[in-house]
């Protein structure tokens, strides 16, 4: 199989660090994608990571290790609208074309 | 402006109606999908197409059909042979970076 792992929920204190771990099995990995989805909205893109290492944008950073199935997101200076759900998705060879999605991270962003 | 429009956002129909929900992009993207999330539960994955004219079957195809007659639009059918509809339909697109844009959704409520 191709599952995606991802804690079901974590919760955090405004203005804190936060890390958000996504697991897959790597033969035939891709490519590794993170969305916000906040309640009720469609999933907006937030990452995209092909090679190891880390990738920082603004408050959101992404981290990706090919050789251990393993990446996560890092939330820094958390805010009250960060709460929401990261969803971490994955590609794989003979078919890029199709995202394979975890069950997704919900988040809640404490005063 | 380019994105994803789904129409309507909120739909309610009978049980044992047919019900087709639209999907239009002008991003000029090859490839189109359809998604259902159920509550607590991730995406997945009903149908995509690659170019017009052709599409596949994702994970959970029963009970839906679709049409790819023109790169724009992907409408979506809910048949009555799907035996639990109720559920929050996502429609995106991509081009050959992979990144998926999703519409607004539609919630579809069958009474």
């Amino acid at each position: 199989g191709q599952n995606i792992d991802q804690p079901t929920e974590m919760t955090a204190t405004e203005g804190a660090i936060v890390q958000i771990n996504c697991t897959y099995q790597t033969s035939g990995f891709n490519g590794l994608f993170w969305y916000q989805q906040h309640a009720g909205e469609a999933p907006t893109f937030l990452s995209y990571n092909v090679l190891d290492g880390l990738e920082e944008k603004g408050r959101f950073s992404s981290f990706l290790s090919r050789s251990k199935g393993y990446s996560y997101l890092l939330l820094k200076e958390l805010q009250m609208k960060d709460s929401a759900s990261y969803l971490c998705a994955v590609t794989y060879a003979g078919n890029n074309r199709k995202l394979i999605w975890g069950l997704g991270t919900s988040l809640a962003v404490n005063p | 402006d380019g994105g994803i429009t789904q129409s309507p956002k909120y739909l309610f129909r009978k049980e044992g109606q047919n019900v087709t929900l639209s999907c239009e992009q002008n991003l000029n993207h090859d490839a189109m999908y359809w998604y259902r999330q159920d509550p607590g539960q991730g995406l997945r994955l009903i149908y995509y197409s690659q170019i017009v004219n052709d599409f596949q079957k994702g994970d959970i195809a029963e009970g839906y059909s679709v049409s790819r007659e023109k790169k724009e639009s992907f409408p979506l059918t809910v048949t009555s042979a799907q035996k639990n509809p109720t559920a929050f339909y996502l429609c995106a697109s991509s081009m050959r970076s992979n990144e998926q844009f999703f519409g607004p959704g539609t919630r579809l409520t069958v009474l």
